[in-house]
């Protein structure tokens, strides 16, 4: 078993609608989370971190620990064409070097 | 967040080649890091490069075929040997922030080898 699990997709939605993206994790080392988002041939952006359990909001993204459940998840509101991507969680603690989900494949289409 | 410049962005290289890549980051960091991500796979650490002396190579990758140079706590380069065809892939150079709580990542170089 990985460490970090995610769904690799694709999911495909419609414009506007409100997207979930998720992550399971075993390490209970692990103290920060992060998101990316990746498009096409290009480097990962870094989206959101967040730190131990909770929610962060930035504009429409929404970030969420449940450390009780391992469970991380990304939502995007209001959803556009341009949001279609590779998102791609990531976990750290205890190591210097984080672990990486394999990325979900997200389509919104007009 | 720093600014990390990777060069080239992307090649087409010959079989049996070998190519350096560059990144340059914008401020002075401790931790450097080269990623490889092949086409629809996540990512998977080739070394962290270690300013003055020889990188930490990860199970699998070996200096021979990855050499990698830190001259200073700015720049790196990494080169990818003898190049074959399953070689192709991005390649991504990384950092660890100041507070080393996250991770940020350059544009990538593309090599496709044929």
């Amino acid at each position: 078993q990985k460490e970090v699990e995610q769904d690799p997709g694709p999911l495909s939605v419609p414009e506007g609608a409100i997207v979930s993206l998720n992550c399971t994790y075993s390490n209970s080392a692990f103290q920060y989370f992060m998101w990316y988002r990746q498009y096409s041939r290009k480097g990962p952006e870094l989206l959101m971190y967040t730190y131990s359990s909770g929610n962060k909001e930035d504009g429409r993204f929404t970030a969420q620990v449940d450390k009780s459940s391992k469970y991380i998840s990304l939502f995007i509101r209001d959803s556009q064409p341009s949001d279609s991507a590779t998102y791609l969680c990531a976990a750290l603690g205890g190591s210097y070097i984080p672990t990486f989900g394999r990325g979900t494949s997200l389509i919104v289409h007009p | 967040s720093a600014v990390i410049s990777q060069k080239p962005s992307r090649d087409i290289c010959q079989r049996g080649t070998s190519l350096t890549i560059q990144c340059q980051v914008d401020s002075q960091v401790t931790m450097m890091f080269w990623y490889r991500q092949q086409p629809g796979q996540s990512l998977t650490l080739i070394a962290t490069a270690n300013q003055g002396s020889e990188a930490t190579y990860e199970s699998g990758f070996v200096i021979d075929k990855f050499p990698i140079s830190r001259p200073n706590l700015t720049f790196s380069t990494l080169t990818v040997s003898n190049m074959s065809p399953e070689d192709s892939s991005i390649y991504l150079c990384s950092i660890r922030d100041r507070s080393g709580n996250t991770i940020y990542f350059g544009e990538g170089s593309w090599l496709t080898v044929v």
